[in-house]
């Protein structure tokens, strides 16, 4: 089925580490969003992007719409234990009926 | 407080059984989804519900029936038909639904259902 590539699939970080992680497709998208799950929790909403290009950001966080629209980049500055969890990315593509289509995610852990 | 409430959390059921789990909203919103997760894979849509009285089958509907009768509520039956049914379920809600891009969808807690 549809899927955004995500990656990568887990990220074991010290501490204070910036943290990058991406989405890619081969379809052009007019939606990007990044959720945030804990465990046996339901995602939440971190940031939405809307237009190609934009840079938006949600305190330590900050997400790009890719120039292409077929990519988003999620960054997190200076890592806190708290930032540990799942990230996904969603999108709608251009050709679609708005319908999320989801990444697989990727799981930060912080290193002890 | 205004959120999404399901129920229960954690739920057995015998193989063959169908099992109906529960979503409640009271952000007055027009949509409700109901997605899929299974470990490693991103999220997956069963069904979505525009309005009350209508609803669409999402990618993997198949096993799955849901109702709306009330505006509140769109709870999901898992009947014996899923051929692998334990996973964790996740309910939404958005304002407005599939008509705007700028709508966002708000989750509830989930509930992880095992069939044994």
């Amino acid at each position: 089925g549809q899927q955004l590539n995500q990656s990568p699939q887990s990220m074991f970080i010290q501490e204070g580490e910036d943290v990058s992680m991406n989405c890619t497709s081969s379809s052009i998208f007019n939606t990007w969003l990044w959720y945030k799950q804990d465990p046996g929790e339901g995602p939440v909403l971190l940031i939405a992007l809307y237009k190609a290009g934009e840079l938006t950001s949600n305190g330590r966080l900050t997400a790009q719409f890719g120039i292409t629209r077929k990519d988003s980049f999620l960054n997190i500055s200076a890592s806190i234990p708290s930032d540990v969890g799942i990230y996904f990315c969603a999108g709608c593509r251009v050709d679609s009926n708005y319908q999320l289509i989801w990444g697989a995610g990727t799981k930060l852990i912080i290193k002890p | 407080d205004g959120g999404i409430t399901q129920s229960p959390k954690y739920l057995f059921r015998k193989e063959g059984q169908n099992v109906t789990l529960s979503c409640e909203q009271n952000l007055n919103h027009d949509a409700m989804y109901w997605y899929r997760q299974d470990p490693g894979q991103g999220l997956r849509l069963i069904y979505y519900s525009q309005i009350v009285n209508d609803f669409q089958k999402g990618d993997i509907a198949e096993g799955y029936s849901v109702s709306r009768e009330k505006k509140e509520s769109f709870p999901l039956t898992v009947t014996s038909a899923q051929k692998n049914p334990t996973a964790f379920y996740l309910c939404a809600s958005s304002m407005w639904g599939l008509a705007r891009k700028t709508d966002t969808q708000y989750f509830g807690p989930g509930t992880r259902l095992t069939v044994l």
